[in-house]
């Protein structure tokens, strides 16, 4: 199965230590979008990265929150000093190209991260 | 500020039945439309989508409609089946001068299709 891979699936941290969540996008896909997904929301964009590029991060929070998306390896989305109100699902999606280009995004299963 | 609304948190249907899930919008300049289907604790599957230049779209037992004016579109599922039992969420493109593709989701509607 060549999908979109998140790992790990589900994450716990206490509050004030960090979080990592990588995504390895589908096969010949070169662009990444991570959302969050609060309890009983609909997803909300973050952010939008192509290889070693971060191209828009209107989505995410100025502070603790950062994406990187290296030549080689997955994009990881890491949150410093978490807090309760991050406790959500992270969700990872890619696509061969700009989405923009009427492609659609197709998803991973999500990372879960709970902050005790 | 929701720029794609799904009013409908819930839908029950009885199976062989139409199913119907509505998505109104605000924002003219989306020019993409997607619906996903969602199981508990998996990412959503792209189902369906539509070009704004189109005002419909088939795939088997899904049909989206796409109406400009009002801004609103509509998925139909037909017939219905226990197994469309998910949430389903309504998604635009934003196709304003960034063009970056991110997506902006309702906030889902429930549906449940009785056997």
């Amino acid at each position: 199965n060549a999908g979109v891979m998140q790992n790990p699936r589900h994450l716990v941290r206490r509050r004030g230590q960090e979080a990592r969540l990588r995504c390895s996008p589908m096969k010949g896909h070169s662009h990444v979008y991570w959302y969050r997904q609060l309890p009983e929301e609909g997803l909300k964009f973050m952010v939008y990265l192509q290889k070693e590029n971060i191209i828009d991060e209107s989505g995410m929070p100025k502070e603790r929150f950062s994406a990187e998306f290296p030549k080689e390896g997955p994009s990881i989305l890491r949150i410093q000093q978490v807090v309760r109100g991050d406790s959500a699902a992270y969700f990872c999606a890619s696509s061969p190209r700009n989405a923009g280009g009427n492609q659609p995004q197709h998803f991973g299963d999500g990372t879960r991260l709970s902050i005790l | 500020d929701q720029q794609v609304k799904q009013n409908s948190p819930s839908l029950s249907v009885q199976e062989g039945r139409i199913s119907i899930l509505n998505c109104d919008y605000t924002n003219s300049m989306f020019d993409y439309f997607l619906w996903y289907k969602k199981y508990p604790a998996e990412g959503p599957t792209f189902l369906i989508s539509i070009s704004s230049i189109k005002d419909k779209n088939e795939d088997g037992r899904f049909t989206v409609f796409l109406n400009k004016s009002a801004k609103h579109l509509s998925l139909h599922i037909v017939p219905s089946q226990p197994g469309d039992s998910a949430v389903y969420f309504c998604a635009a493109s934003d196709g304003g001068s960034s063009n970056t593709g991110k997506l902006i989701f309702g906030q889902g509607t429930t549906l449940q299709v009785k056997p």
